[in-house]
């Protein structure tokens, strides 16, 4: 596709429930990120991928949440067993590679979690 | 810590007026300062972006002020419209291997 495509694009789940939420880049990017924008908290870095590299998961919460991206194309953010907290807008963003300062990091358009 | 210091949260700006927004840094590795423009309902988009090694970048309306003995960087929309109300986020990263980092973002409103 032409930009980032995330889906779900709204998604609401029970409390304790876990819950996908899957990115598709940008093709021919390499490198992959995930964020989570909590209103008035700007954008938190959560994850990112980049080629065949492990992945840098500094920015997870907590082990509730994890990332694959599966032949270094789509990538799904998984939570499990959510919580109210939880509740916030998932973006990806793709570019075409990291370790390039100044490479544009295109973002998708996001996945809305609300956890009730 | 937070590592990019954003302000204002808000700010209202006459039509034609000038929109400012500032950010400051902590992180003297960080050589690489983009602005990002959010619709709601849509993901962040580059907006204009600087490197430590020029103090100013004009794009249209749009400049960067850049200023590394204070680190500090600065977004000046001139001609403020009605379309430009949008929430700002500034950013850095160091080249290499680090994702952005964000401010919190201001939201920009510009009125008739």
């Amino acid at each position: 596709g032409a930009g980032v495509s995330q889906s779900p694009s709204n998604k609401v789940t029970e409390k304790g429930k876990d819950v996908e939420l899957r990115c598709d880049p940008i093709s021919g990017h390499t490198a992959l990120y995930w964020y989570r924008q909590s209103l008035g908290q700007g954008l938190e870095f959560l994850i990112y991928f980049q080629g065949n590299s492990a992945p840098d998961k500094s920015g997870l919460p907590s082990d509730r949440f994890s990332a694959e991206r599966t032949g270094g194309s789509v990538s799904t953010l998984t939570i499990q067993r959510t919580q109210q907290e939880d509740s916030a807008v998932y973006l990806c963003a793709s570019s075409l590679r990291t370790g390039i300062s100044g490479n544009t990091i295109y973002f998708g358009e996001g996945s809305w979690l609300t956890v009730v | 810590q937070q590592q990019v210091k954003q302000s204002p949260q808000s700010l209202i700006v006459q039509k034609g007026g000038i929109s400012i927004i500032n950010c400051a840094y902590e992180n003297t590795a960080f050589d690489y300062f983009p602005w990002y423009q959010q619709f709601p309902g849509k993901g962040p988009a580059l907006l204009i972006a600087i490197r430590p090694d020029v103090s100013e970048k004009k794009e249209g309306r749009f400049t960067i002020s850049f200023n590394k003995s204070a680190k500090q960087f600065s977004l000046h929309i001139m001609d403020s419209q009605p379309g430009d109300s949008a929430t700002y986020f500034c950013a850095a990263s160091i080249s290499g291997n680090t994702p952005l980092v964000f401010g919190k973002g201001t939201r920009l409103s510009v009125i008739a």
